[in-house]
């Protein structure tokens, strides 16, 4: 079962906009509009940032945001700040298979 | 407060078993689909097998298929994870989550197992 496809490593200034791509294939992210976003700080579980492509859980700061193009997913981050350091992954659906999810390759990002 | 609880994790010798517990409480247990997850030390997620609200339909990834076994205990609020035959590549730390829908939320603190040799 491939991995959803993301960048290792991404960074930014403070204050500054990033987007974390995630690609996938027609079978998960370009199939559905199931795709949702994890932030993950060292030692500590997975949080949940954004589901269902476009949609913020209540808590989640409005500078986080997803959206889809096709086979790719993307998590934008926009006026970085220090505590968005860590580890984001992303996950989908996949239909017709029964590994019914896929998480993406995950990645680091750095607040310079 | 929504919390959920892993325990079990260990050390065990390959070809070994363990089971898994994740104790759920702050919402209605019985009205989510469960999920496993795990992660490989200094890796990435990787999901490993959900369960329906009454355990009539569970789903696997093809790595664990014969050898994991998900169940539920809707009347006991917990989730549980059997493991045999395990082997080195199993070793990671194993989340269990709720689904809210297509996505899982929350997650419990993980449980970290050890398959060594």
């Amino acid at each position: 079962q491939s991995a959803l496809t993301q960048p290792a490593s991404v960074s930014g200034s403070p204050g500054q906009s990033i987007t974390i791509s995630c690609t996938g294939t027609s079978s998960d992210v370009g199939g559905h509009n199931y795709v949702s976003w994890y932030q993950q700080h060292p030692g500590k579980a997975p949080k949940l940032m954004i589901y269902d492509v476009t949609n913020r859980p209540s808590g989640v700061s409005n500078r986080f945001s997803g959206s889809k193009s096709g086979n790719t997913a993307s998590l934008t981050i926009s006026g970085l700040q220090a505590e968005d350091e860590a580890d984001y992954y992303c996950s989908s659906y996949r239909s017709r298979s029964t590994t019914l999810y896929v998480f993406g390759t995950g990645t680091k990002v750095t607040v310079l | 407060e929504v919390q959920l609880v892993e325990s079990g994790g260990g050390l065990v010798q390959p070809g070994g078993s363990l089971r898994l517990s994740c104790a759920a409480s702050g919402f209605t247990f019985s009205s989510n689909w469960m999920s496993w997850v795990r992660q490989a030390p200094g890796k990435g997620l990787e999901w490993v097998a959900n369960i329906k609200q009454d355990g009539s339909e569970m789903y696997y990834v093809d790595s664990v298929k014969g050898r994991f076994t998900i169940s539920r205990d809707n009347a006991k609020n917990s989730l549980y994870l059997q493991m045999n035959s395990l082997r080195a590549e199993d070793t990671a730390v194993y989340y269990c989550a709720t689904e809210g829908g297509h996505w899982f939320d929350p997650w419990g603190q993980g449980t970290l197992v050890t398959v060594f040799s």
